[in-house]
């Protein structure tokens, strides 16, 4: 069953910030983060696996919360470059094989 | 940073015909999946591969799907019999272990079915 993302659409100006949610209703392993511009292959943005924890890198971080089964990715001071539509990924399980199932999507436009 | 490879980048085709699309995993990894994406639509999971067998398939990956790792670098997907719902993009990805690993997209093959 996919996750189900949160909102599905937002309209910042350059300089705000943004929260976007990750729901699961299983039990996960991990939670993947992605972004994907236009006509592009999602990029990698970060991993945060079972256990609470929380990342982050430049103005972009994200937590995890375990027992409620969710990711909340966080953009700070957004530029334009942020712009994309946004995919939570999630695993159940640690296994080599397992495969990533991913959330609804989240567009995210930057306006100048 | 190493790259996954598709080709072709776009492939038109007819109703009925047979498709193959094709990847290049980056050479140390294990683990390769086809996902694909209907346009403005969430990645979907297609089939998962490992040590020369499918993993795990998902329900669109039917009879008419099949994949392939011929020689021990190119990674195929073959759509045998294609239909007008079968229009997407097509993403080849792989990762080289288990555990906290990323997944690798290549740049994808938009697939369009008249």
């Amino acid at each position: 069953q996919q996750p189900v993302q949160s909102p599905q659409a937002v309209i910042l100006r350059e300089g705000e910030d943004a929260v976007i949610n990750c729901s699961s209703s299983k039990a996960l392993y991990s939670v993947h983060w992605y972004r994907q511009k236009h006509g592009e292959a999602p990029v990698f943005l970060m991993i945060l696996l079972k256990g609470g924890e929380q990342k982050g890198h430049d103005k972009i971080s994200a937590s995890f919360n375990e027992k409620k089964q969710q990711s909340s990715l966080y953009l700070t001071a957004s530029q334009l470059s942020y712009s994309g539509t946004y995919f939570c990924g999630t695993e159940r399980a640690n296994f080599g094989n397992e495969k990533l199932t991913f959330g609804t999507g989240t567009r995210l436009t930057i306006i100048p | 940073e190493p790259e996954v490879t598709q080709t072709p980048s776009h492939q038109v085709t007819q109703m009925g015909q047979e498709v193959i699309l094709r990847c290049v995993p980056i050479s140390n990894h294990l683990y390769f999946y086809w996902y694909r994406q209907i346009l403005g639509q969430k990645v979907e999971f297609l089939v998962s591969f490992y040590n020369n067998e499918i993993s795990e398939k998902s329900e669109i990956f039917d009879d008419q799907f099949s994949v392939e790792r011929p020689d021990g670098s190119n990674f195929t997907l073959k759509i045998r019999s294609t239909k007008l719902e079968d229009s997407a993009m097509y993403f080849c990805a792989s990762k080289r272990d288990r555990g906290e690993e990323k997944l690798f997209f290549g740049s994808g093959t938009q697939l369009s079915v008249l």
